[in-house]
C-alpha cells in the first residue's frame, strides 16, 4: 500500500514553531484533500485538520495546514509541552483506492 | 455527544477468525461513512477498511483484501469487521471511526473509538 512520507521526528523549544512536511505523489495528494490526526500517547488519533487547511470545532489556531502540488504542511505555532505527541497525515490514493497515512512524525518539545 | 466502542478484540490463532464490533451513538449512524485503522504495536496508523451510509461503497486495504470483511447494521448503529485467515502481521489496535467525504473526495476521520487490541499468536 502507498505511503505518504513524513520525517520521523521533529522537534523545537516552548513556544517556538515547527512543520511537519507530508510527500506524496499525483496519485494522492497531487489531486486530493489532505488531513492531519494528532495521536497522544496511549490514546485514539483525533483529527487535526481537514480539507488541507481547516480545523475542527475545538483545535486552536496555533494549527495550521497547507498544500501545494504533491506536498502538504501541518504547522503549529506557540508550542507547548501538551503538544509532544505523533501526528499523522492522510489521504485517498487513486493508484490503489484506499486511504493512506504518512509513517507519522514524532513532536518533542524541547 | 458521538460515542463509538470497540469490542470483539483478544487472542486468536494464526489462520483463525474474529469479529470485532463498534457500537456507535450520538448521531444519525445510517447517514454516516464509518471506517476502520489499525495501529500495530509501536507502529503507524493503517487503514483496513471503510464503508458508506448505505453499504453500497465499499473499500478496502490490499493487506486485507479477501480476508477481511466490514458491514454495518443501521438498525442497531454498530459496524463490523469480520477477520478470517489471521496472520501475526494482524496484530494491532483496531479503531473505528467516522469517515466524512466518503465517496466525494478524500475522506476524514473526525470521531474514533478507544479501540479494541487483536493479538494474533500461537
Amino acid at each position: 500500500q502507498s505511503v505518504l512520507t513524513q520525517p520521523p521526528s521533529v522537534s523545537a523549544a516552548p513556544g517556538q514553531k515547527v512543520t511537519i512536511s507530508c510527500s506524496g505523489s499525483s496519485s494522492n495528494i497531487g489531486i486530493h484533500y489532505v488531513s492531519w490526526y494528532l495521536q497522544l500517547p496511549g490514546t485514539a488519533p483525533k483529527l487535526l485538520i481537514y480539507d488541507n487547511n481547516k480545523r475542527p470545532s475545538g483545535i486552536p489556531d496555533r494549527f495550521s495546514g497547507s498544500k501545494s502540488g504533491t506536498s502538504a504542511t501541518l504547522g503549529i505555532t506557540g508550542l507547548q509541552t501538551g503538544d509532544e505527541a505523533d501526528y499523522y497525515c492522510g489521504t485517498w490514493d487513486n493508484s490503489v483506492s484506499a486511504v493512506i497515512f504518512g509513517g507519522g512524525t514524532q513532536l518533542t518539545v524541547l | 455527544e458521538v460515542q463509538l466502542l470497540e469490542s470483539g478484540g483478544g487472542l486468536i490463532q494464526p489462520g483463525g477468525s474474529l469479529r470485532l464490533s463498534c457500537a456507535a451513538s450520538g448521531f444519525i449512524f445510517s447517514s454516516f461513512a464509518m471506517t476502520w485503522v489499525r495501529q500495530a504495536p509501536g507502529k503507524g496508523l493503517e487503514w483496513v477498511s471503510g464503508t458508506s451510509g448505505s453499504s453500497d461503497n465499499t473499500h478496502y486495504a490490499d493487506s486485507v483484501k479477501g480476508r477481511f470483511t466490514i458491514s454495518r447494521d443501521n438498525s442497531k448503529s454498530a459496524l463490523y469487521l469480520e477477520m478470517n485467515t489471521l496472520r501475526a502481521e494482524d496484530t494491532a489496535v483496531y479503531y473505528c471511526a467516522v469517515a466524512t467525504n466518503w465517496g466525494i473526495s478524500a475522506p476524514y476521520f473526525d470521531y474514533w473509538g478507544q479501540g479494541t487490541l487483536v493479538t494474533v499468536s500461537s
